[in-house]
């Protein structure tokens, strides 16, 4: 346990259906993110937000759109994805976005997401 | 180019072996280079982070860091079949969000 849990943990979706992903820190952290993982590629950053303010966005397509209401909780609210967005979603916090030791970041289980 | 490079194996050790993994990168102002390991069907987790040339050890595990060569690998000793997963290279560029990983190499540690 990290510390960082994600909901739900599976998830099949339809092209046409909107849906969720929620992610909460119990680490204290300030900063939160949102990467992609599929298979043989590496992982890839998608959002960084820091005191709840976005402050990367990795030319990400608007079919994704993070929100981020506190320091606590992160979400990825999904709409009208394409199969190639079959990955698994991971969420990973830090005390900070500085260089520091403290600011290593922590991964959540991630959720696998299949889109038919 | 790929941002961070990794064979992507499998690289095989026998147990008690010294596991030898290596990682270039494309960025000469990389500042920060983490390493991470992934078991199947987990998240990664963080072994060890480095930011200065030369040599960082952490019980079984040693970063080695050279910047010049932009070259960062892992050594780790007395291998164990635990030891087996995916080991991912992180780079951080000078700003904070430049976060780059590789695609990572699968370790596996035979009894």
């Amino acid at each position: 346990e990290t510390g960082v849990t994600q909901t739900p943990r599976h998830l099949v979706m339809g092209m046409t259906n909107k849906k969720s992903l929620k992610c909460e820190q119990h680490l204290g952290h300030n900063a939160m993110y949102w990467y992609k993982q599929s298979a043989k590629k590496p992982l890839e950053l998608m959002f960084v937000y820091s005191l709840e303010e976005r402050v990367e966005n990795n030319s990400v397509p608007s079919r994704f759109s993070p929100e981020c209401p506190n320091s606590s909780h992160l979400f990825l609210h999904l709409h009208t994805l394409q199969p190639e967005d079959s990955a698994l979603y991971l969420c990973a916090s830090s005390q900070g976005t500085g260089r520091g030791a403290a600011n290593e970041q922590f991964f959540g289980p991630g959720t696998r997401l299949t889109v038919l | 180019q790929k941002e961070v490079e990794q064979n992507s194996g499998p690289l095989s050790v026998p147990e008690g072996a010294i596991a030898s993994l290596n990682c270039t990168y494309s960025d000469r102002g990389s500042q920060s280079f983490f390493w991470y390991r992934q078991y199947s069907g987990k998240s990664p987790e963080l072994i060890m982070f480095i930011y200065s040339n030369g040599d960082k050890e952490d019980g079984r595990f040693t970063a080695q860091l050279n910047k010049a060569s932009q070259y960062v690998s892992l050594l780790i000793r007395d291998s164990q079949p635990s030891d087996s997963a995916t080991y991912l290279c992180a780079v951080r560029g000078y700003n904070f969000n430049k976060f780059y990983f590789g695609s990572g190499t699968k370790l596996n540690v035979k009894p």
